[in-house]
């Protein structure tokens, strides 16, 4: 059973150019999690989904980001008109069901540097 | 969730045990204790959990204080693999929260 695959692992991109980062949960999991680590900071949660719904976002930029979580395919973390404090490692985690009395397996992360 | 405190670091020798431990004082009942690990340029990788009773696994133990409020993760021999930022994290089992709240964690130093 694979782990959770994050894809590219690094990713550069021009400052206003937009990046898009996959996520494939472990399978048979269908509930998946989004972090963002800045340099030298700690983990911070952006959003929550399940197939094909957002339940909590509270964690997101309110411009210029969005996720989802398809029926078919990996989640996709979309961040447009990137800035360079977009800069960080970007880790997502998936459970098969909520958190609270198991736990998540994360990815390897994507790094993305803006430039 | 509620807060959990922790040591901002701590050194342990290769081989020996370390205890770190995490103070969590506003812990509701239906609090569950979760820790995670961060090595170096890598995610975070689930370490333990527990409710009320000391729990063990291939990794680790731990070891809950009985009025709950703080706990403590124990490395039975550190290796340098070890080396890492532990996260003590508390996550309620009763209503619908959804993230892992990590806080600033301990970070682990081996030595040889």
């Amino acid at each position: 059973n694979a782990g959770v695959m994050q894809n590219p692992r690094h990713l550069v991109r021009r400052r206003g150019q937009e990046a898009r980062l996959r996520c494939s949960p472990m399978k048979g999991h269908s509930h998946v999690y989004w972090y963002r680590q800045l340099p030298e900071e700690g983990l911070k949660f952006m959003v929550y989904l399940q197939k094909e719904n957002i339940i909590d976002e509270s964690g997101m930029p309110k411009e210029r980001f969005s996720a989802e979580f398809p029926k078919e395919g990996p989640s996709i973390l979309r961040i447009q008109q990137v800035v360079r404090g977009d800069s960080a490692a970007y880790f997502c985690a998936s459970s098969p069901r909520q958190v609270m009395n198991t736990e998540a397996f994360f990815g390897q992360g994507t790094r993305l540097t803006v430039v | 969730d509620a807060k959990t405190t922790q040591p901002n670091s701590m050194e342990s020798n290769e081989e020996e045990p370390v205890h770190l431990p995490c103070n969590h004082s506003t812990i509701s009942g239906t609090d569950y204790i979760h820790w995670y690990r961060q090595l170096p340029s890598q995610g975070p990788e689930y370490v333990i959990h527990g409710l009320t009773s000391n729990v063990n696994n291939r990794m680790a133990s731990l070891a809950i204080a009985e009025d709950r409020k703080s706990s403590t993760l124990i490395l039975h021999r550190a290796t340098l693999r070890d080396a890492a930022v532990y996260y003590c994290i508390l996550r309620d089992g009763s209503n619908s929260g959804y993230a892992l709240n990590f806080g600033k964690g301990t970070s682990l130093l081996v030595t040889p």
